[in-house]
């Protein structure tokens, strides 16, 4: 059982849409993390937010963390075929540096 | 600047046979984990260790058991191996439950 739910598990659009991808979860955490991963290769990092309410913007990517802090969003903006991978969120609790990943976002911008 | 690094690298088994993935890091951090990736999906937590001297178990802890050597050290080992272990293994990293830095991956099989 996964206690970080990404949604949705695939998503296939066209250049030039705009997409997002959801993070929920029933436990409130510390902070949550964005990474994207590539095939063959271990996730990087993306972006952290630590407050409840917090929103980011990474170029086109703008993330923002639930006011309860259990749950977030990416949202893209005029996707581009270089967008194309796997996206995972990450919870961080607080007490004891546990950190567990959601199920994923496997991501593909058509031409 | 080695970061997480993780070995074998790949590794074929069979089963019932037992092996020790060994993953050291060089940034000084307190916590290190260790996860599974299954194909296409999101990782799951095996064991992690806030700091040294201190191992948890994680989502997914049967059939693994981990030593934290040292502050550098974190190991995964396999008692007695099943073909649903087969799978990718990343050791990460992080201060405290921070951004997390990942190994290259171990793909290991089992036969």
């Amino acid at each position: 059982t996964q206690l970080l739910e990404q949604s949705p598990q695939f998503l296939s659009i066209q250049e030039g849409e705009n997409l997002t991808v959801y993070c929920n979860s029933s436990s409130v955490f510390s902070s949550l993390q964005w990474y994207r991963q590539e095939p063959g290769e271990g996730p990087v990092l993306l972006v952290t937010v630590v407050t409840g309410g917090e929103v980011k913007k990474l170029k086109r990517l703008t993330f923002q963390f639930g006011d309860a802090r259990k749950d977030s969003s990416l949202h893209i903006t005029a996707a581009q075929p270089g967008d194309t991978g796997l996206y995972l969120c990450a919870g961080a609790y607080s007490s004891a540096s546990k950190i567990i990943f959601g199920s994923g976002t496997r991501l593909s911008i058509r031409p | 600047n080695a970061g997480v690094t993780q070995t074998p690298k790949f590794q074929v088994l069979k089963t019932g046979q037992s092996m020790t993935l060994q993953c050291a890091q060089d940034m000084n951090h307190n916590s290190m984990y260790w996860y599974r990736q299954d194909p296409g999906m999101g990782l799951r937590l095996i064991y992690y260790s806030a700091s040294e001297g201190t191992t948890d178990k994680g989502e997914v802890p049967n059939g693994y058991n981990v030593s934290r050597l040292n502050k550098r050290e974190f190991s995964l080992r396999l008692e007695s191996a099943a073909p649903s272990q087969t799978s990718v293994y990343f050791c990460a990293s992080s201060e405290s439950g921070n951004t997390i830095y990942f190994g290259e991956g171990s793909w290991l099989t089992v036969v």
